[in-house]
């Protein structure tokens, strides 16, 4: 079993739709989360950052962690055609002291 | 503008080559990371440096090495050692290990 479980999709939906999308993990040390959103042949680039279950909402993003229940979600709403991009959820381990990353959710938003 | 710089975007390795990615950050962050991108995979670590003159082996280190001679730099080279190559490349750095990691553009090795 991998430690991030993330559906590569891909997502296909129309423009203005809430996107949401979605990892488990399965070690309950994780101590970190975040969403990075990655375009074609580019660096990934840090949408949100948090520590703690609960909802962090930045514009027309919001991040959920469920510690208890080992699952994070990153909403989009109003989606854009500029969203479509591939989004990799992440997960800061103590314990191996690195980045796990999830294999990353291709979102392709039509007008 | 603060970032990290990857060059080039594309190389090409021919067999028995070795070839040096260049990773250029001028965020003043200790930590360097080189990371290596195939479909539908998520990002895997290759190597990582908290300090100068300091790195360590990630996930996948065979048939790779690096230095860390400044702050700002972290070179890798991958050599003819690695049997598969042909990946994207990713350099990263952040101020502190624990810390959020702020990524370059990339550069694409492929096999001639």
């Amino acid at each position: 079993q991998k430690e991030v479980e993330q559906d590569p999709g891909p997502l296909s939906v129309p423009e203005g739709a809430i996107v949401s999308l979605n990892c488990t993990y399965s070690n309950s040390a994780f101590q970190y989360f975040m969403w990075y959103r990655q375009y074609s042949r580019k660096g990934p680039e840090l949408l949100m950052y948090t520590y703690s279950s609960g909802n962090k909402e930045d514009g027309r993003f919001t991040a959920q962690v469920d510690k208890s229940s080992k699952y994070i979600s990153l909403f989009i709403r109003d989606s854009q055609p500029s969203d479509s991009a591939t989004y990799l959820c992440t997960m800061f381990s103590g314990g191996y002291n690195k980045l796990i990353f999830g294999a990353g959710t291709r979102l392709a938003v039509h007008p | 503008d603060g970032g990290i710089t990857q060059s080039p975007k594309y190389l090409f390795r021919k067999e028995g080559q070795n070839v040096t990615l260049s990773c250029e950050q001028n965020l003043n962050h200790d930590a360097m990371y080189w990371y290596r991108q195939d479909p539908g995979q998520g990002l895997r670590l290759i190597y990582y440096s908290q300090i100068v003159n300091d790195f360590q082996k990630g996930d996948i280190a065979e048939g790779y090495s690096v230095s860390r001679e400044k702050k700002e730099s972290f070179p890798l080279t991958v050599t003819s050692a690695q049997k598969n190559p042909t990946a994207f490349y990713l350099c990263a750095s952040s101020g502190e290990f624990d810390q959020p990691q702020h990524f370059g553009d990339g550069t694409r090795l492929s096999i001639l």
